[in-house]
């Protein structure tokens, strides 16, 4: 049972290049997550999706698009990258069935700096 | 906005002692309470969840207790062990939130042999 898997696990990009931080879960977890992680910020919320072709911001979603096309995969895309972007990016899923009682699985994680 | 506070940020004992970790939240419409733990450069692994019609969860030497109306939980660490060293994070399911949660941002632990 792999959980949630993120790809990749570290990345460099130059400010203006685009790019998509992979998640995938294989629990078939209706709710997904993005957060990103800043020293002496704790986890924020990015994005979310409460199930296939639903998504909705979270605190702090500018500068990312998500988008939900299966209930596996929830894929955070960077269209502008900027040097404010520099972070950890966490995926998350959990479902609200009786037995998971929602609790949240988290990735790994992505390291990316923003150059 | 819910804010979720953690106290003391970091903590170091000697192996061996019980120790209490603190998490306090403004707002209590919540929908449960979720404890992490975090190494270094890792991910996020859940040790204990409370729903907000529970009052405490345990699990091995970790106990957990939840106090909604006052906004409080506390994480109870039994026998401190140097492989509990690690930053313990507070998270806060929302009430309409569909499962999202607000982060505290953590106590940093460091149990010395």
């Amino acid at each position: 049972n792999a959980g949630v898997t993120q790809t990749p696990k570290f990345q460099v990009l130059k400010t203006g290049q685009s790019m998509t931080l992979q998640c995938a879960q294989d629990m078939n977890h209706e709710y997904m997550s993005w957060y990103r992680q800043d020293p002496g910020m704790g986890l924020r919320l990015i994005h979310y999706s409460v199930g296939a072709g639903i998504t909705d911001q979270g605190e702090v979603p500018n500068g990312y698009n998500v988008s939900r096309s299966t209930t596996e995969d929830f894929p955070l895309r960077l269209l502008s990258a900027a040097p404010s972007q520099t972070s950890v990016y966490f995926c998350a899923s959990s479902s609200d069935s009786q037995a998971e009682k929602n609790i949240q699985y988290f990735g790994a994680g992505t390291r990316l700096s923003v150059l | 906005k819910q804010e979720v506070t953690q106290i003391p940020a970091a903590l170091s004992v000697p192996e061996g002692e019980n120790l209490v970790l603190n998490c306090s939240f403004t707002d209590s419409a919540i929908y449960n309470l979720q404890w992490f733990r975090q190494d270094p450069g890792k991910g996020l692994t859940s040790l204990l969840l409370i729903q907000s019609s529970q009052r405490e969860q345990t699990s091995g030497r970790l106990n957990a207790s939840l106090d909604k109306s006052s906004g409080r939980s506390t994480l109870y660490i039994a026998a401190s062990q140097p492989g509990d060293s690690a930053t313990y994070l507070c998270a806060v399911g929302h009430l309409l939130g569909y499962s999202t949660l607000t982060f505290g941002k953590g106590t940093m632990l460091l149990v010395s042999p």
